[in-house]
């Protein structure tokens, strides 16, 4: 187990809706990275969050936001939901000196 | 790695072997490397990681090799055993950069 937890582990949603998914980092890491894993293909990066600040951002919309908090928790807010955002959203935590990023068992969305 | 869809390349091995798993990556301004092993349900559990500046890299019962030369890495598993029966993904990290840049993946399955 890495530390790192997730929440909720399973959402289904409807186009439209928004959503927010959860996730603490593990003690001692402050910097948060947040993937999205279709089925059958590996994770693509989003986002990462470095002292609640974004610290780089991939291909994604901006429906696609972020926030980190003072101690170093983060969410991932996902607005006007499309099919294709069905996915496996997993976090990543990883720290000053740290640079391997230690992941999530990760939440599995469904937009309906 | 390219990514394949719902098909993921498959290596079938039977257990007691050794197992080659390849990846071969994009970027070589890439400095740092990542073998991750994803069960299924979970999020991706990392094994092994090797910077630019190495070409072989050991742990407990794997080895990571990096080849810069033609963009190549590969994870070997001695003495596969059933529990090592995964996805596993390579991932690449673009000098210092914040993301990861993940493989496809590759299905392993170890028959007894």
């Amino acid at each position: 187990e890495t530390g790192v937890t997730q929440s909720p582990t399973h959402l289904i949603k409807t186009r439209g809706q928004q959503v927010t998914l959860r996730c603490s980092s593990q003690s001692g890491h402050n910097t948060v990275s947040w993937y999205q894993q279709a089925l059958g293909q590996g994770p693509q990066f989003i986002f990462q969050y470095y002292r609640e600040e974004e610290n780089g951002r991939g291909n994604f919309p901006p429906r696609f936001s972020g926030l980190q908090f003072p101690n170093y928790s983060s969410e991932l807010n996902v607005n006007a939901l499309e099919l294709d955002d069905s996915a496996l959203y997993l976090c990543a935590s990883s720290g000053t000196g740290v640079e391997t990023q230690y992941f999530g068992p990760g939440t599995r969305l469904l937009v309906l | 790695g390219e990514s394949v869809g719902l098909h993921l390349p498959t290596l079938s091995v039977q257990e007691g072997d050794n197992s080659i798993i390849n990846c071969a990556y994009s970027n070589s301004a890439s400095d740092y490397f990542i073998w991750y092993k994803q069960e299924s349900g979970k999020g991706p559990q990392f094994i092994i990681d090797i910077r630019s500046n190495m070409d072989k890299r050991q742990g407990q019962r794997v080895t990571v090799l990096l080849n810069k030369t033609v963009k190549h890495l590969s994870l070997q598993i001695a003495a596969t055993q059933p529990g090592d029966s995964a996805v596993y993904f390579c991932a690449e990290r673009e000098n210092a950069g914040n993301m990861l840049t993940f493989g496809g993946g590759t299905r392993l399955m170890v028959k007894p």
